[in-house]
């Protein structure tokens, strides 16, 4: 069982540059989300999407923009990287727009670095 | 301001012990509580959860319990084994606006041989 499959692993962007972190799950979940991981503060969302065709922000948004592009995937973009958003990013999903029972399911993670 | 805050960076046991993490909360809207793990170059995993209507709940050697009027809750590891070593995340949930996942910062978990 494939779960979340999170596309690069690893990334290093110069100030400026955009690019695309994928995410896909084939587990037939309603609702996705994106994370970051920073020392000390634990994940903090950045969009998620409760069902295919909605997406809303989270707690860290700025700088970021998403894409429900199917039911199965949910890109996040970063149009013009800043040093700050050096980070490990997990994309996640769940059956639906609520953290019950199973919880989410983990990608393995995307480190991004912003030089 | 963080919602959900574990306050110990790091702990260590020695094998065979009984670790305990802790993890408290400020939202009262939150009546979902969750422990997740994680290993270095992998997601978080789900562990545990309990609802507010409850203030334990077990699954083998994992406990969580939860005290609402403190907005407290702990995760007790009993035994403790090598491979628990890990970090450990609290969660939580809500309705509305509270209604995704609200993480901690977590606490590293050595468990010593």
């Amino acid at each position: 069982n494939a779960g979340v499959t999170q596309t690069p692993k690893f990334q290093v962007l110069k100030t400026g540059q955009s690019m695309t972190l994928q995410c896909a799950q084939d587990m037939n979940h309603n609702s996705m989300y994106w994370y970051r991981q920073d020392p000390g503060m634990g994940l903090r969302l950045i969009y998620y999407s409760a069902s295919e065709g909605t997406t809303d922000k989270g707690e860290v948004p700025n700088g970021y923009n998403v894409s429900r592009l199917n039911k199965r995937e949910f890109s996040l973009r970063l149009e013009s990287a800043a040093p700050s958003q050096t980070s490990v990013y997990f994309c996640a999903s769940s059956e639906y727009d609520l953290g019950r029972n199973y919880g989410y399911t983990f990608g393995s993670g995307t480190r991004l670095t912003v030089v | 301001d963080q919602q959900v805050k574990q306050n110990s960076p790091s702990l260590s046991v020695q094998e065979g012990r009984i670790s305990i993490l802790n993890c408290d909360y400020t939202n009262s809207m939150f009546d979902y509580f969750l422990w997740y793990k994680k290993y270095p170059a992998e997601g978080p995993t789900f562990l545990i959860s309990i609802s507010s209507i409850k203030d334990k709940n077990e699954d083998g050697r994992f406990t969580v319990f939860l005290n609402k009027s403190a907005k407290h809750l702990s995760l007790h590891i009993v035994p403790s084994q090598p491979g628990d070593s890990a970090v450990y995340f609290c969660a939580a949930s809500g309705t509305g606006s509270a209604r995704q996942l609200t993480f901690g910062s977590g606490t590293q978990l050595t468990v010593l041989p």
